[in-house]
């Protein structure tokens, strides 16, 4: 397995603002996703942090709203942006050490938007 | 259609005795992975237990065991045993053939009593 670290935590924003989260690996993995889980509910994907490129998003789900960075093979950010109460929700990094393996979860961001 | 059904939103169990969580799948790729999570309240998605279309035996590891049967498309998980700390959310997933997507059911919550 792999040990991820996301920060925030957790969160309480205004709406309309923004706020960025981070996912660190210890080591270098092939795959980086980010998940929403919004009250109650099970987990959707948001997107795929590719390395170097564009992130590859899920109907949906769209880049203005949620950019996503990954500048190398253990650090990706997700940014929700314009927030409104409806983005209240944890927010999961997950990764893959190569691909078509586990997946393995960082530890969540819970965000609330006010 | 869902791709994941867990028809069992919430389940009780007394501490000590054993505990099967129903999964059921749809999906007509010969290749694919189950996948057996927990979601404490904390908010962390733990990896538990995985299970290969192509596998002959069925997987375990430590107390949890997963229940295949193929030609139902089941993948019940048992746990065995169980702890107070075994109180969580547990999720089945699927991935099927080369994509990278997790497929998630709704989840089972389990409340282990004393």
């Amino acid at each position: 397995s792999a040990v991820i670290s996301q920060k925030p935590s957790r969160d309480i924003c205004q709406r309309g603002t923004s706020l960025t989260i981070q996912c660190q690996v210890d080591s270098q993995v092939t795959m980086m996703f980010w998940y929403r889980q919004q009250p109650g509910q099970s987990l959707t994907l948001i997107a795929t942090a590719n390395q170097g490129s564009e992130a590859t998003y899920e109907s949906g789900f769209v880049i203005d709203k949620f950019p996503i960075s990954r500048p190398n093979l253990t650090f990706s950010t997700l940014t929700v942006s314009n927030m409104s109460p409806e983005d209240s929700s944890i927010y999961l990094c997950s990764v893959e050490r190569h691909h078509q393996e586990t997946q393995y979860f960082g530890p969540g961001t819970r965000l609330l938007v006010l | 259609a869902q791709k994941i059904t867990q028809t069992q939103p919430g389940m009780f169990v007394q501490e000590k005795e054993a505990v099967t969580l129903d999964c059921t799948y749809d999906t007509s790729d010969p290749s694919y992975g189950l996948f057996w999570y927990k979601q404490p309240s904390s908010g962390e998605m733990i990896f538990l237990i995985y299970q290969g279309s192509y596998d002959q035996q069925n997987a375990t590891e430590g107390r949890y065991s997963l229940n295949f049967q193929k030609a139902r498309k089941s993948a019940n998980l048992v746990i065995s045993a169980s702890q107070l700390g075994d109180s969580a959310m547990y999720f089945c997933a699927m991935r099927e053939g080369k994509d990278y997507k997790l497929s998630f059911g709704a989840g089972t919550t389990v409340t282990v009593r004393a």
